[in-house]
């Protein structure tokens, strides 16, 4: 059975690095790792997406291990803006199902 | 802004109705997928569509259908409606299975 698990809520402060980490069993090999930012009454932004070992974009970093059975977003420097709720979704045997995280709410304070 | 379009942005209807959702993916993207968001469900993959054909099926109850027309929009259609169908409905759209989905923002459906 396809599942996928996250930390509830997490608090960081203003200009701290973010580590939020999604654990995904039974996932294909050629199945993707999407990470997602949604904000009240929006649809989920699409953030970073990968397949292995490291990813980077402007907004993020994406770290998949070896054994691809989990996967950590990494946001540099957070602000008051990324104050959302972050979503990990996984494809499931070869992109016959996609099964989103229960989603981590990110609190940053100042 | 995603460039994916979802109409209507609220609809408010009653137990038994029947209610279709449209989707306008963005330019070039082949693939549409549909999600359900409740709070006590969280987001659950519905059906995807992959250049008019149905390519993968997930949580969809029988009383709901999809489909994709020849110029790539898609339709939800909900039918003998229940109070707990009341949720957000969320479309996206991707080239394909594996690369990002983007999501619209959704059509809030409310059965009273």
């Amino acid at each position: 059975l396809a599942k996928t698990t996250q930390p509830i809520s997490m608090d960081s402060y203003e200009g701290q690095e973010v580590n939020i980490t999604c654990s995904h069993n039974n996932i294909a090999t050629n199945d993707y790792i999407t990470w997602y930012q949604q904000f009240p009454s929006q649809g989920p932004r699409f953030i970073i997406q990968g397949y292995k070992t490291k990813v980077t974009n402007e907004v993020a970093s994406l770290f998949i291990p070896a054994d691809r059975k989990s996967s950590t977003l990494s946001l540099p420097r957070v602000s008051l803006s990324d104050t959302a709720v972050y979503y990990c979704l996984v494809g499931f045997n070869y992109g016959q199902n996609f099964v989103f995280g229960p989603g981590t709410r990110l609190s940053v304070l100042p | 802004d995603s460039g994916v379009t979802q109409t209507p942005k609220h609809l408010i209807t009653a137990t038994g109705q029947r209610v279709t959702l449209r989707c306008s993916p963005r330019s070039g993207d082949l693939s549409v997928y549909w999600y359900q968001q409740s709070l006590d469900q969280g987001l659950q993959f519905l059906i995807q569509y992959y250049n008019g054909e149905e390519r993968a099926k997930g949580n969809i109850l029988e009383r709901f259908s999809a489909q994709q027309f020849p110029d790539l929009h898609s339709e939800l259609n909900l039918s003998s409606l229940e109070l707990g169908d009341s949720a957000l409905y969320f479309c996206a759209s991707s080239v394909d299975s594996y690369q990002p989905q983007h999501f619209g923002d959704g059509t809030r459906l409310s059965i009273l």
